[in-house]
């Protein structure tokens, strides 16, 4: 069985430009979150979906962030336009349904911004 | 609120000596318990996990124990290998919200040969 999937794994870009990550869940979750770790931190939740619905993202910062998840599978995140402070590894998880406290996390992107 | 409180680190260790990486939570109820490992460049794997009090997670020679008594759910490995390197995340289960998980901020293994 194929894990999550995320690109790209390394991203640096410069304070006020954009960028956009994106995550393949394992196949039949219906569950997507998306965390921020800074480093010595554990993962912060930024938003997490069920199917193609918005469940949480009380934690997002909407003034810059947003997130989809169009037709309920993959999904992309978007920070524009970034800050220092979102230096950051941007971790996307899935869960089933049946097993919905257990988390499969893919590789994480590390954005670094300057 | 709940929280989740785990040792800080780096913890340093040569290889075969016993591990124990501390975590205590702060909870209304009983939420379900877990350990996650992250790999040097890799993702957040679930390690094991506890559902109800007194249950043990076990997985790769690692454990922990549920203890309501004191609201703790500590790591353990008799004997660790180079290879147990990682960073150590301790999280809970939120028993009022949409399974979303607390987390610790993380425990660095490091395992000397």
């Amino acid at each position: 069985e194929a894990g999550v999937a995320q690109s790209p794994r390394y991203k640096i870009i410069e304070k006020r430009q954009s960028v956009a990550f994106w995550c393949n869940p394992i196949s039949g979750h219906a569950t997507l979150y998306w965390y921020q770790q800074i480093l010595g931190q554990g993962p912060k939740l930024l938003i997490q979906f069920q199917n193609n619905g918005v469940v949480d993202d009380s934690q997002l910062p909407k003034d810059r962030f947003s997130a989809e998840r169009l037709k309920g599978v993959d999904s992309t995140l978007k920070i524009q336009p970034a800050k220092l402070e979102d230096s950051a590894v941007y971790l996307c998880a899935s869960s089933s349904d049946s097993a919905s406290y257990e988390q499969y996390f893919g590789p994480g992107t590390r954005l670094t911004v300057t | 609120g709940n929280s989740v409180t785990q040792m800080e680190g780096p913890v340093t260790l040569s290889e075969e000596a016993f591990l124990t990486i501390n975590c205590t939570y702060t909870a209304t109820g009983y939420p379900s318990l877990f350990w996650y490992v992250q790999y040097p460049g890799e993702g957040l794997q679930l390690l094991l996990k506890a559902t109800k009090a007194d249950d043990k997670g076990s997985n790769k020679g690692f454990e922990a124990t549920y203890r309501k008594e004191t609201t703790s759910f500590h790591l353990e490995k008799g004997s660790v290998q180079v290879s147990d390197s990682a960073v150590y995340f301790c999280a809970a289960k939120k028993t009022d919200s949409n399974y979303q998980l607390i987390w610790g901020a993380g425990t660095k293994l490091i395992i000397k040969p």
